[in-house]
């Protein structure tokens, strides 16, 4: 159907709290990343799924970040106990097969502010 | 590991000028390279890609070749419209699927 989507398009958390991150991908892609794109900077990885296993969580930055996709399809980015440098857009794309040269499509993204 | 080195910005341009925006890259093996777009309040978008070296990629006026062999994948146009005014990215897609972005070059194309 229509393109990625996330929500929410906006969040503002206190530090200390627990927020969670939602993307739906383009319906079919068995491929979805999750980035983090400080204030400007281009996007850095944080982790890659094909269908429900999380194959690759090397960019994630500690322990309090979490993201899980557990029917292959809606994934959830989570940050438990946030911090300022926290605040971020965080980006969820999607592709086909996941393959080097295909094209990620990218959502809108959620920006996070951390205060 | 991978990274991307991209012309700093901000770039101003008058209408109708020509726009070149320098990226180089670091990499093993044969990536992929991308350039993306960010047009105020939207989404990053797929401008063009060249997925060998030698390839060209063009779109809405926009063109990079990707040169092996001076590890670059430069975007070019020949006039550009107020409408590109935009952030870009080069990014490269390697062998571990994710991609990895340069820092972005914010473009103002005024009247």
């Amino acid at each position: 159907g229509a393109g990625v989507s996330q929500s929410p398009r906006y969040k503002v958390a206190k530090r200390g709290q627990d927020v969670a991150l939602r993307c739906d991908p383009i319906s079919g892609h068995v491929s979805l990343f999750w980035y983090q794109q400080a204030l400007g900077q281009g996007p850095e990885f944080l982790t890659y799924f094909q269908n429900e296993a999380q194959l690759d969580k090397s960019g994630l930055p500690s322990d309090r970040f979490f993201a899980e996709r557990p029917e292959g399809s809606v994934s959830t980015l989570k940050i438990q106990r946030t911090q300022q440098e926290d605040s971020a857009v965080y980006l969820c794309a999607s592709s086909l097969v996941g393959s080097l040269r295909e094209t990620q499509y990218f959502g809108p993204g959620t920006r996070l502010l951390v205060l | 590991g991978n990274s991307v080195t991209q012309m700093e910005g901000p770039v101003t341009l008058s209408e109708e000028a020509f726009l070149t925006i320098n990226c180089t890259y670091t990499a093993t093996g044969y990536p992929s390279l991308f350039w993306y777009v960010q047009y105020p309040g939207e989404g990053l978008q797929l401008l063009l890609k060249a997925t060998k070296a030698d390839d060209k990629g063009s779109n809405k006026g926009f063109e990079a070749t990707y040169r092996k062999e001076t590890t670059s994948f430069h975007l070019e146009k020949g006039s550009v419209q107020v409408s590109d005014s935009a952030v870009y990215f080069c990014a490269l897609g390697g062998s571990a699927r994710q991609l990895t972005f340069g820092s972005g070059t914010q473009l103002t194309v005024l009247p």
